[in-house]
């Protein structure tokens, strides 16, 4: 298995909602990270997890908070969110879990829609 | 999918040509360049790295670049193809898994 799934695929919330996304690998990678991406922009990172550590969080606002459960899942929890905060979200993963060296593979992404 | 648009640079290639797709890195320091396409409605999909230690590297049918001097990245894609369409991103690794990815490139295959 070397791909890394992304649940759900679409995802509308309103402003009060609570929502997660998922994300799983099977590759057995040490790191696992969280993107977010607007519209005909590029990736930017949000957080890193190391060996199930949270190892970097880009100054990401609170209402954004990411869970590592076990090495293979990676969560992303949602709660007040706001409209600027509609985005294409990435999930991505590494067999590396701290030099920074080899492919990151991504998964599809979430799409999300806040109104 | 995602739509992309007049706000990143297009390269527009007849099928067959050699593309050639440029990127400026920002931080002297990074180590580990990689390069990305992303097609509409997909995420990133790995194209070909390259260490710092190198200037240059093949794959099948692409060839990074890398000009430390100067701090430019570029990647050739040989005899280029209908489905190479797509939005191509370097990125550059700031430290440890930090990841920073260049604004990107609209490659457009006319046939």
């Amino acid at each position: 298995d070397t791909e890394v799934t992304q649940t759900p695929k679409h995802l509308v919330m309103g402003m009060t909602n609570k929502k997660s996304l998922k994300c799983e690998q099977h590759m057995g990678h040490r790191a696992m990270y969280w993107y977010k991406q607007k519209a005909k922009k590029p990736p930017e990172l949000m957080f890193v997890y190391s060996y199930e550590k949270l190892s970097i969080n880009e100054s990401v606002p609170s209402r954004f908070s990411p869970e590592c459960p076990n090495s293979s899942l990676l969560n992303l929890h949602l709660h007040a969110l706001q409209p600027e905060d509609s985005a294409l979200y990435l999930c991505a993963s590494s067999q590396d879990g701290g030099l920074g060296y080899g492919e990151q593979f991504f998964g599809p992404g979430t799409r999300l829609t806040v109104l | 999918g995602e739509s992309v648009g007049l706000h990143l640079p297009t390269l527009s290639v007849q099928e067959g040509d050699n593309s050639i797709i440029n990127c400026a890195y920002s931080n002297s320091a990074s180590d580990y360049f990689i390069w990305y396409k992303q097609e509409s409605g997909k995420g990133p999909q790995f194209i070909i790295d390259i260490r710092s230690n190198m200037d240059k590297r093949q794959g099948q049918r692409v060839t990074v670049l890398l000009n430390k001097t100067v701090k430019h990245l570029s990647l050739q894609i040989a005899a280029t193809q209908p489905g190479d369409s797509a939005v191509y991103f370097c990125a550059e690794n700031i430290w440890g898994n930090k990841l920073v990815f260049g604004a990107g490139t609209i490659l457009r295959v006319k046939s």
